[in-house]
């Protein structure tokens, strides 16, 4: 079974252009995550899609990020300006279903972002 | 709100030691545990996971974790550690009364030979 594909690895960038994260999750899970994961720290959940539909995005930076699930497979995350702050990996997850939380998720091997 | 605390950023042990990792957590209602690993330069993968049941959750690559609830704990474990185990670790748990998962800051495991 192939794994959560994250593209791309690793992006540089200067403050204030644009950047674009694209996920393709395990095929058949229905529920998608993007996390921010900041040097030293966990990671923070960004936003939650059920299919294409957004379950949760408390935690997105609204005036700068935006992410969509178009057909409910694939996925794209976008930072538009970027900030110094945004620098961080970013991963994408999966899992089979959202019900009670009770099921593992599978993470991609995430993009490192730095701004310059 | 729910979070957890991982009150070690690392852990220190020789090849052939036990291994433990700490973990506490505050949540809502029923709490949903799980741990994972973290190698360089890639996603973290799942180790295990508790729901229900049988206190003590056995895992992948000999890993096993206690379940605590009065003393609100999930413990990761695992009776003789390899230097393959070198890892960042992290706990995260959700709740019934939510289903996001939150991550703790994990901890560092290095392993001697």
């Amino acid at each position: 079974e192939a794994g959560v594909a994250q593209s791309p690895r690793y992006k540089i960038i200067e403050k204030r252009q644009s950047v674009a994260f694209w996920c393709n999750p395990i095929s058949g899970h229905a529920t998608l995550y993007w996390y921010q994961q900041i040097l030293g720290q966990g990671p923070k959940l960004l936003i939650q899609f059920q299919n294409n539909g957004v379950v949760d995005d408390s935690q997105l930076p609204k005036d700068r990020f935006s992410a969509e699930r178009l057909k409910g497979v694939d996925s794209t995350l976008k930072i538009q300006p970027a900030k110094l702050e945004d620098s961080a990996v970013y991963l994408c997850a999966s899992s089979s279903s959202w019900t009670g939380g009770v099921n593992e998720q599978f993470f991609g091997p995430g993009t490192r972002l730095t701004v310059l | 709100a729910q979070s957890v605390a991982q009150p070690e950023d690392q852990v220190n042990v020789a090849e052939g030691n036990p291994l433990t990792v700490k973990c506490t957590y505050s949540v809502s209602g029923n709490p949903y545990l799980f741990w994972y690993v973290q190698y360089p330069n890639r996603g973290l993968q799942f180790l295990l996971k508790y729901i229900t049941g049988d206190n003590l959750v056995k895992g992948s690559y000999g890993f096993e974790a206690e379940f605590n609830k009065s003393q609100t704990s999930f413990h990761l474990k695992k009776p003789s550690a390899l230097v393959s185990d070198s890892a960042l670790y992290f706990c995260a748990v959700t709740g019934s009364n939510d289903y996001k998962l939150s991550f703790g800051a994990g901890t560092t495991v290095t392993v001697r030979a």
